[in-house]
């Protein structure tokens, strides 16, 4: 079946501008992450969805990053006025279920990961 | 937070068991071992998890110590296409879902 779906897979931004990365997740599945992760290091987390309420956005590095999930399916990451420092790779990973809330019984859960975009800013 | 420790680089030779290990000496009583992978130019992908007890399935072998400060992922009959770099990563627990890599071990496995 389909995995998780990014686009573009590469992008070029000149200092400044604004970009928007788009996620694809698997269909049906409820729970949508993006993660950032710079050259030689592993993936950070960036914020969380559950269906289309973002519940997590700690990761988030500044107020130029934001993230919508608008009918809890396909996802945009929007990064404006791009900064040298923000060129990564940018992950988005789906899971079928929600995280395991205290006093559930639960047996882990597995995140598909998108084969990410990767941002570079000149 | 709970941490990982894992080597920086491992080679392997082709044919034989890779033995990727991680220490976790802080780990709770309710978290998770995961392990993930990453190939060259393409996300993560779940292998193994874990909590108490060794586990097996397609991919990989789980051994996890009866004291839960370290496991170790089993790969047993390494193929040039399991060159990647492995994370273990601790499931932060109940209430949490962030995955938190670390930088993992590159495996090289060598023809």
């Amino acid at each position: 079946g389909a995995g998780v779906s990014q686009s573009p897979r590469y992008k070029v931004a000149k200092r400044g501008q604004d970009v928007a990365l788009r996620c694809d997740p698997i269909s049906g599945h409820v729970s949508l992450f993006w993660y950032q992760q710079a050259l030689g290091q592993g993936p950070e987390f960036l914020t969380y969805f559950q269906n289309e309420a973002q519940l997590d956005k700690s990761g988030l590095p500044s107020d130029r990053f934001f993230a919508e999930r608008p009918e809890g399916s396909v996802s945009t990451l929007k990064i404006q006025r791009t900064q040298q420092e923000d060129s990564a790779v940018y992950l988005c990973a789906s899971c079928t279920t929600t995280p395991r809330v205290s006093g559930q019984s639960f047996d882990g859960y597995e995140q598909y990961f998108g084969p990410g975009t990767r941002l570079t800013v000149t | 937070d709970a941490k990982t420790t894992q080597p920086p680089s491992m080679d392997c030779a082709e044919g034989r068991a890779a033995n990727l290990p991680c220490n976790h000496s802080t780990i709770s009583g309710n978290e998770y071992v995961y392990w993930y992978r990453q190939i060259h130019s393409q996300g993560p992908q779940y292998i193994i998890h874990g909590l108490k007890n060794n586990e097996t399935n397609e991919m990989a072998s789980l051994i996890i110590t009866e004291d839960r400060k370290s496991s170790t992922l089993i790969l047993p009959h390494a193929t040039l296409r399991d060159t990647a770099v492995y994370y273990c990563i601790l499931d932060l627990g109940a209430g949490s879902y962030q995955l938190t890599f670390g930088k993992g071990t590159k495996l090289s496995v060598i023809p």
